[in-house]
């Protein structure tokens, strides 16, 4: 069954370093979304990406964070200076254009540690 | 705009209970409802989904939920509670191209 990826599975970083994130979605997915769940906190949506631009993103997407789809298959969250509070799980998501039933695909999450 | 409300953030049974999590939403069209399970240290994995007919949704491990539109409500239920199935729990909501999260409910079985 097609599934989202997402890697690294783990990154640990120094404060200050920048972080790329990747996620290969479904590939007939056309909507991206990134979320983000700091250690047990809920799920916190930060942007979603469509037709090669965001669509939506949240108070937390700020511009720090950017969002990229370099090729056919990638789409990355870069983090251009990370603080200690972007530790946290981050989740891609995708889904398909039509036939939409409401449903997110979630990869496993890459859990970033900032020291 | 879509809300999520899941009430207690930590729930306690014992081994064999009922259990009941509830979830409360708000939407300004109709939803879509979803509860994810998450076990420590994974990811999210989608228990039971609410998109449209049958109001009683069941899922995996034993799990059901009930759309009630006019309670705006979806909450979970699991006749007898295994200890496999503590772990978060979250509701969520999808309308209008919006997918939100509740804050979760932390599921503790006791032997």
């Amino acid at each position: 069954e097609p599934e989202v990826t997402q890697t690294p599975s783990h990154q640990v970083t120094q404060m200050g370093q920048e972080v790329i994130l990747r996620c290969v979605p479904i590939s007939n997915h056309l909507y991206f979304y990134w979320y983000r769940q700091i250690l047990g906190q809920k799920v916190e949506f930060l942007v979603s990406f469509y037709n090669n631009e965001i669509s939506e993103k949240s108070e937390i997407f700020d511009d720090q964070f950017s969002v990229e789809r370099p090729d056919g298959s990638n789409f990355t969250l870069k983090i251009r200076s990370t603080k200690l509070e972007d530790s946290a799980m981050y989740f891609c998501a995708s889904r398909p254009e039509r036939g939409y039933t409401g449903e997110l695909f979630f990869g496993e999450g890459s859990r970033l540690t900032v020291l | 705009a879509q809300s999520v409300t899941q009430l207690g953030s930590h729930v306690s049974v014992s081994e064999g209970a009922l259990v009941l999590l509830r979830c409360n939403y708000s939407s300004s069209v109709p939803p879509y409802l979803f509860w994810y399970v998450q076990y420590p240290n994974q990811g999210l994995q989608l228990l039971l989904k609410y998109t449209t007919g049958a109001t009683l949704v069941k899922g995996i491990n034993g799990f059901e939920a009930e759309f009630k539109k006019s309670e705006t409500s979806f909450h979970l239920t699991k006749p007898s509670a295994h200890m496999s199935d503590a772990a978060e729990y979250f509701c969520a909501v999808s309308a209008d191209n919006q997918f939100y999260f509740g804050t979760g409910t932390s599921l503790t079985v006791i032997p």
